[in-house]
Parts: C-alpha cells; sequence; structure tokens
C-alpha cells in the first residue's frame, strides 16, 4: 500500500530536549517536504527536499533542520524544541502523474513542548 | 510571494445539497497549481482535486469540481450531494510551477464545513 508513514503519532517533551521525528514513504517520490498547522494560519512549510540531499529552506524553518541521506526518508530533527513549537506536523511526499500533482500526507504528529 | 485566502471558517450545509467552499489566490505568476485537501477528525490530510493554470477545462473528480475562474483569481470547491461524511476542515492550496519559483506550497487557513443530518 502506497503511504507516507510519521512516527510518533503524539508526542510531550520539554524545553530543550533534542527530538525527531521520522518521515517515510514507500512511493519513490523525490519530493518530500514538512509542514506545521496551527489553528487559524493553515499548513505552513518548514522545510523541502527536491530529493537525496537536496533540502531548502520553506516558509517557517527557525528551529528547525532536516535530513535527507536516503530517498524514502525525511526526518525533522528539534535540536532544542521550544513552547512555541508546539504544533500538529505532518510529513508529504509528491507525485506527478500525466500533469497532475498530488501530494501524499502522513498522518500527522502531535507535538507538545512544555 | 503567493497567497491563499479562505475567507468562511466555517459552513453548515443540509445532507444531499450541495455546497460551495471559496478561495482566492493572489500571485503575478503565470504558471501554478490550485489543489483542495480534506481534513476529517481523524486528522489526516487527503488530497481531493488539483487544477493546472494551464488547464482549459474545470476539475472534477466524482462529487468534487474546481469552479476556476483565472480573470477573478478564484478557485471554488463545489462538493455536489453533501454527505455526513463530508464533515471535516478543507483546505486550499497552491503551488507555483515556473522555473526559478520557490516551489513551496502555500495553503490557506481552512474551511470547517460541517453537513447537517
Amino acid at each position: 500500500e502506497a503511504q507516507v508513514t510519521q512516527n510518533p503519532r503524539y508526542l510531550i517533551t520539554v524545553t530543550g530536549k533534542k527530538l525527531t521525528v521520522t518521515c517515510s514513504q514507500n512511493m519513490n517520490h523525490e519530493y518530500m517536504s514538512w509542514y506545521r498547522q496551527d489553528p487559524g494560519l493553515g499548513l505552513r512549510q518548514i522545510y523541502y527536499s527536491m530529493n537525496v540531499e537536496v533540502t531548502d529552506k520553506g516558509d517557517v524553518p527557525e528551529g528547525y533542520k532536516v535530513s535527507r541521506k536516503e530517498k524514502r526518508n525525511f526526518p525533522l530533527i528539534l535540536e532544542s524544541p521550544s513552547p512555541n513549537q508546539t504544533s500538529l506536523y505532518f510529513c508529504a511526499s509528491r507525485s506527478i502523474e500525466q500533469g497532475e500533482e498530488k501530494l501524499f500526507f502522513g498522518s500527522g504528529t502531535q507535538l507538545s513542548v512544555l | 510571494a503567493q497567497k491563499i485566502t479562505q475567507t468562511q471558517p466555517g459552513m453548515f450545509v443540509q445532507e444531499k445539497e450541495a455546497v460551495t467552499l471559496d478561495c482566492t489566490y493572489d500571485t503575478s505568476d503565470p504558471s501554478y497549481g490550485l489543489f483542495w485537501y480534506k481534513q476529517p477528525s481523524s486528522g489526516e490530510m487527503i488530497f481531493l482535486i488539483y487544477q493546472g493554470s494551464y488547464d482549459q477545462q474545470n476539475a472534477t473528480e466524482g462529487r468534487y469540481s474546481l469552479n476556476f475562474q483565472k480573470a477573478r483569481k478564484s478557485a471554488n470547491l463545489v462538493i455536489s450531494a453533501s454527505q455526513l461524511g463530508d464533515s471535516a476542515m478543507y483546505f486550499c492550496a497552491m503551488r507555483l510551477i515556473s522555473s526559478g519559483s520557490a516551489r513551496q506550497l502555500t495553503f490557506g487557513s481552512g474551511t470547517q464545513l460541517t453537513v447537517l443530518p
């Protein structure tokens, strides 16, 4: 089954404690991205990756890191989380078929930073 | 920079009726794609429909259609014959396609649709 898998689904942590949210896709997509969703703001892009070893900043990259060592994996790293990073996070990968684009989203990670 | 505006924070519709969710966008780039996503209460994001800026016809996918009015810069989602399972948050999004563009997807703030029995 084609899917984007994010882990964990829920995470509660404390300020300053490094964490990683994993993201894996089994569709051989080149493009992957991370978003955060906050009430009233919709989804905002954190980072995206056009291919292996190619990453770039989105709209709200501060406080986040990513890596793309393999095509299928695109982890999101918070080196020193702060309470303003409490949010719902989504990983996504993209396909383009016959001129039609489609984003496949993971099921989301609800992060709370105390 | 591109911008997406969804002016309806919440909408109600009676089951089996049609509903239109508004979306306007702002970009000076001629080449872009428009998307609609559904987010049920379970949280996952579900792709609904895509419209390219050069597509001659409005996109349709089952009960979903996109009313694309390029001159007005609007891309409204029409859901026909609403079902209780359509109750969800709906997001409009846009991505620039031309070379040299930032390639990021910009989302609106969403519309919470509630279908009444």
